[in-house]
Formats: C-alpha cells, structure tokens, sequence
C-alpha cells in the first residue's frame, strides 16, 4: 500500500521540551513538505525539502527544526523556542522537483503543549 | 504567509444543490489546485489547472481560473452529504517551483 504516514496521531508535551514528529513515505517522492495547521485557517509552510540531504525554510521556520537524511522519511522537530506550538501538522510529498504536481498529504499529527 | 483568501468562508446547503467556492489570489501563478479537508485529517487532491487553461472538469467538479482577475471557482454539482468538508485553494507561483501557498478555506456543510 503506497501512502504517507505520520506519526503519533496525537501528541501530548509540557512546555519547553522539545518534540519530534513523524513522516515517513513509501511513494518513491523526492519533495516533502511539513504545514501547520491553525483552527478555521490554512495550511502554513514551515519547511520543505526538494532533495534527500537539502531542505528550505518556508513562511513560519522560526522554533522549528528538520533533516532530510533518507528519502522517505522528513522528521519535524517543534524545539521549545516554538512560542505558540500548539496546532495541526501536516506532511505532504510530492514526486519531483517541477510544479503541475500534486500533494499528497498524510493524515496528521495534532500537538497539544500543556 | 497565506495568498489565496476563500469566499465564503462558510457555506450550508441542501443536498442536491449546487455548491459555489471562490478563490482570489496576489502573484502571478503557474498552476492552482484545489483540495478538500475532511475535519481532523489530512488534505486530498481534488483538481489542478494550469495557468493557460480556462476551465477543467472532474465528475461533479468544474474549475475556473481567471488569471486577469487573479481568481478561480471551485463549482460541485448535485452535492451529496459526503461532500461536507473543507474546501481549499493552493497556488503554485511562478518562479516558486514546487512550492504551494495555501488559501483560507471554506467550510461547506451539505444537509440532508
């Protein structure tokens, strides 16, 4: 079965730890995404990776950081310099570095920080 | 930052009826897609149109895209209760590679 997966589905921390969130695919994609969700908004970019070894910032990079050592896999770690982490995060891929492409989304991780 | 802004915001109709999402945004695009967001989970590809084309159609879908006015229109025929969702604009700028900006979305509840 072909997809992208995410993992913990939820996920519970005190505030000022770090935490790191889970996206693994198996659709041979060579971009990966990580957005994050607010309640009643859009998604927001934070990083993105067109190539194993190589990732951009997006819009909101700021207390997040990733790596990209294999090319299934794009862990997300929210580090306690996050002020406000609590939200929806979501992973895609996409199969290559041209636009027209579409994203395939996981099916999330929703952080709480308590 | 978020460049595409969705009207309306939330939508409530009747099952069989047709449903009306807009989508304007601020640069010059590529392509602009659209995806639909069940509550709680993750976005699903629904259509993409180049900046080239006029209208596309999928099944019970059909997309237009007005580049002079910087807008498109997401039109779902004949809604059924299973297309309540949130429904959301993504464009893919020129220059931006494979980057999408995401609009704000709309909420369509469709009622039986």
């Amino acid at each position: 079965d072909g997809g992208i997966t995410q993992s913990p589905k939820y996920l519970f921390r005190k505030e000022g730890q770090n935490v790191t969130l889970s996206c693994e695919q198996n659709l041979n994609h060579d971009a990966m995404y990580w957005y994050r969700q607010d309640p009643g908004q859009g998604l927001r970019l934070i990083y993105y990776s067109q190539i194993v070894n190589d990732f951009q910032k997006g819009d909101i990079a700021e207390g997040y950081s990733v790596s990209r050592e294999k090319k299934e896999s794009f862990p997300l770690t929210v580090t306690s310099a996050q002020k406000n982490p609590t939200a929806f995060y979501l992973c895609a891929s996409s199969p290559g570095l041209v636009p027209y492409n579409e994203q395939f989304f996981g099916p999330g991780t929703r952080l709480t920080v308590l | 930052s978020q460049q595409g802004e969705e009207d309306p915001q939330a939508l409530s109709i009747q099952e069989g009826e047709n449903a009306t999402m807009n989508c304007s945004y601020k640069t010059s695009i590529n392509n602009l897609q659209w995806y639909r967001q069940n509550s709680g989970r993750g976005l699903v590809h629904l259509i993409l149109i180049r900046s080239n084309e006029r209208e596309k159609h999928s099944g019970r879908l059909r997309v237009t895209l007005d580049t002079s006015k910087k807008s498109s229109s997401l039109l779902i025929t004949a809604s059924r209760a299973a297309d309540t969702a949130s429904y959301f604009c993504a464009t893919g700028e020129t220059g931006g590679g494979n980057k999408l900006t995401f609009g704000t979305g709309t909420q369509l509840k469709v009622e039986l």
